[in-house]
């Protein structure tokens, strides 16, 4: 079985500031790892998958992530927040084989001004 | 081409009564999810179908909850008799097989009086 946890409901960064979310797995095999990002009164869009291809995985809209299996973490990065990253993030694990994606409770990120 | 859409975008209902809700996926999908986000909370697996068959229904909160696929298309989750624990965000994904990225539609938001 797979699980997600996500450190931090809530993230508030300013305007040009670094983001970090944070995602720790557990899975019994090696995992499929998700970002999610969640608009106002949208569905869930894929930010960038890691499928044991590289470590470090790039997506849309300049978001990051790098894969540690040490630390069995996945956390989600931007060098410099922008007012439109404001949404609600989740991460999301399977085991590749499985038809279904276990998320994390989800991260509420702010942006300053 | 369209994406994942889902209909009604709300329905608010009175305890005790039926509800249908509806899911048109990517065309060409063969496998396709439901999950449910509860406010505050992430999203759980309800079940999913490759074709129109549903494998594996233990996601299913209770025997109140039913869902059909016809064919390769169109989806209905059903809930009978709801309860005010219902309430919650229905999520619809479709991806071209099992194991792929999935792909999410806006979501069906049921409140239940």
């Amino acid at each position: 079985a797979q699980s997600v946890t996500q450190l931090g409901s809530h993230v508030s960064v300013s305007e040009g500031a670094l983001v970090l979310l944070r995602c720790n797995y557990s899975s019994s095999v090696p995992p499929y790892l998700f970002w999610y990002v969640q608009y106002p009164n949208q569905g869930l869009q894929l930010l960038l998958k890691y499928t044991s291809a590289a470590t470090l995985v790039k997506g849309i809209n300049g978001f990051e992530a790098e894969f540690k299996k040490s630390e069995t973490s996945f956390h989600l990065t931007k060098p410099s927040a922008h007012m439109s990253d404001a949404a609600e993030y989740f991460c999301a694990v399977s085991d590749g084989n499985d038809y279904k994606l276990s998320f994390g409770a989800g991260t509420t990120v702010t942006v300053r001004a | 081409g369209a994406g994942v859409s889902q209909s009604p975008s709300n329905k608010v209902t009175e305890k005790g009564k039926d509800v249908e809700l509806r899911c048109d996926p990517i065309s060409g999908h063969t496998a396709l999810y439901w999950y449910r986000q509860r406010l505050g909370q992430g999203l759980e697996f309800l079940i999913y179908f490759q074709g129109n068959s549903a494998p594996d229904k233990s996601g299913l909160p209770s025997d109140r909850f039913s869902a059909e696929r016809t064919g390769e298309s169109v989806s209905t989750l059903t809930i009978q008799r709801t309860q005010q624990e219902d309430s919650a965000v229905y999520l619809c994904a479709s991806s071209p097989r099992l194991a792929n990225t999935q792909y999410f539609g806006p979501g069906t938001r049921l409140t239940v009086l």
